[in-house]
């Protein structure tokens, strides 16, 4: 069964700190890599996303790193900000593929 | 304003007694989706739809139907309900599939089944 593993469960920063959020995957066939940002009450929404054919994609404070050869991937969250405070989903597919496959989330706290 | 609405966003309910989720879509996306989010175990996939009258299961489809007679609609059915469903659902659509496209998520329901 196709799998991303996400870790850690839960994290806490302190404000300025860098976060970071580690996935891996099993499957070489995975070409798309995103992750999603939910706020307490909210839906899911896409934060930032990579394709394997870059190591390394920022946006603003955000920044995706990619290791093809160990088949993992991360998201760094720069200056972490109270603001920042979810829980974060990586996810993994293949172009072709009608479903997303989705970690198990990381419950982000960054403390004041 | 360009969003997925689901209703109802909470749900308390006895086990054994049919209900739906309504899930609808403004934005005339093709691709739209049913997860459960239950703590540990993340986003998990119940059922899709490709289009109209196009749909498939996920990874946790037991217990549950969908239908897709209209693009915009696509609700959730739960026949007969059991406590193992007690979870936060979230209906989700993209352009297309969500390998491709951004997924859109719709504000959850949480359901308790007694």
């Amino acid at each position: 069964q196709q799998q991303v593993k996400q870790s850690p469960q839960s994290l806490i920063v302190q404000k300025g700190g860098i976060s970071i959020i580690n996935c891996a995957y099993e499957n070489t066939a995975f070409d798309y890599f995103p992750w999603y940002q939910q706020f307490p009450g909210k839906g899911p929404a896409l934060l930032i996303a990579i394709r394997p054919d870059v190591s390394e994609k920022k946006e603003g404070r955000f920044t995706i790193s990619f290791n093809k050869s160990a088949k993992q991937f991360s998201l760094h969250i720069m200056d972490s900000q109270p603001g920042d405070s979810a829980t974060y989903f990586c996810a993994a597919s293949t172009m072709s593929a009608r479903q997303l496959t989705f970690g198990s989330g990381t419950q982000l706290t960054v403390l004041p | 304003e360009a969003q997925v609405t689901q209703n109802p966003r909470y749900l308390i309910t006895v086990t054994g007694k049919k209900l739906t989720v309504t899930c609808s879509q403004n934005m005339n996306h093709e691709y739209m989706s049913w997860y459960r989010q239950d703590p540990g175990l993340g986003l998990r996939q119940i059922y899709y739809s490709m289009n109209v009258e196009v749909t498939d299961k996920g990874d946790v489809p037991e217990g549950y139907k969908v239908s897709r007679k209209e693009k915009r609609n696509f609700p959730l059915i739960l026949e007969s309900p059991s406590p193992n469903q007690t979870s936060l659902y979230f209906c989700a659509s993209s352009v297309e599939r969500p390998s491709t496209d951004t997924q859109y998520f719709g504000p959850g329901t949480r359901l308790t089944v007694l």
